[in-house]
């Protein structure tokens, strides 16, 4: 069964730190991928996508992803984190062979220490 | 200009109870969803519509009714609440490539008691 799995439930980190969040996904075929970001209280908003082209792709708010096709990833990466960027993440994929069916992670808690 | 928007933004009702979330989009997509995130902050894609077509139709108890009267608009009728139909509920639409993000609604924290 298609499925994406993001391995870390929760993540505490002090300001300045480096971020990186995983994400990982079972689909064959061609595959698009998103990072989304809900603030307490609020609703999801699209932090950045990859479709095709460069893996790597910058998002907003300093954000980066890189799709690696071989290990079916598509981590989230921060060079140095904020109070701010305190959030849930979700990492969501939907593929050709799924039907074009967005499939969200579990999420993951990031709570940064200021 | 809220772009998706959702009403009620809270909703409390009693069990047995029938009620309906509304949602409209502004962007002129063509694709509208209704997503289910629980108290586990996990998102359940819940159904789809394309141009008034529903598309995506997950295993949903069928008193989950969803109407599009047109491609702007998606809402959600509820009959007979449970206690575990308590969740935020959202709408989200999207132009019709799926290699385009979603654009959510603010959610329906629906709680049935």
């Amino acid at each position: 069964a298609q499925s994406v799995s993001q391995h870390n439930h929760h993540v505490i980190l002090s300001e300045a730190a480096s971020l990186e969040l995983g994400c990982n996904y079972s689909y064959g075929g061609t595959v698009n991928l998103f990072w989304y970001v809900q603030y307490p209280g609020q609703h999801l908003q699209l932090l950045l996508k990859y479709f095709s082209g460069d893996p790597l792709v910058k998002g907003i708010k300093g954000f980066e992803a890189e799709f690696i096709k071989s290990k079916f990833s598509f981590n989230l990466r921060k060079p140095s984190v904020q109070w701010s960027d305190t959030a849930e993440y979700f990492c969501a994929v939907n593929s050709n062979t799924g039907g074009f069916k967005t499939i969200f992670g579990a999420g993951t808690r990031l709570f940064v220490k200021a | 200009d809220t772009a998706v928007s959702q009403t009620p933004k809270y909703l409390v009702t009693q069990m047995g109870n029938d009620k309906s979330i509304k949602c409209e989009q502004n962007l002129g997509h063509d694709t509208m969803y209704w997503y289910k995130q629980d108290s586990k902050k996990f998102l359940k894609i819940m159904f789809s519509y394309n141009n008034k077509e529903l598309i995506i139709n997950e295993t949903v108890p069928n008193r989950f009714s969803p109407k599009s009267p047109d491609k702007a608009h998606l809402n959600l009728h509820i009959n007979s609440l449970e206690l575990g139909d308590s969740a935020v509920y959202f709408c989200a639409s999207r132009p019709g490539g799926a290699d385009y993000g979603y654009t959510f609604g603010s959610g329906t924290r629906l709680t049935v008691v």
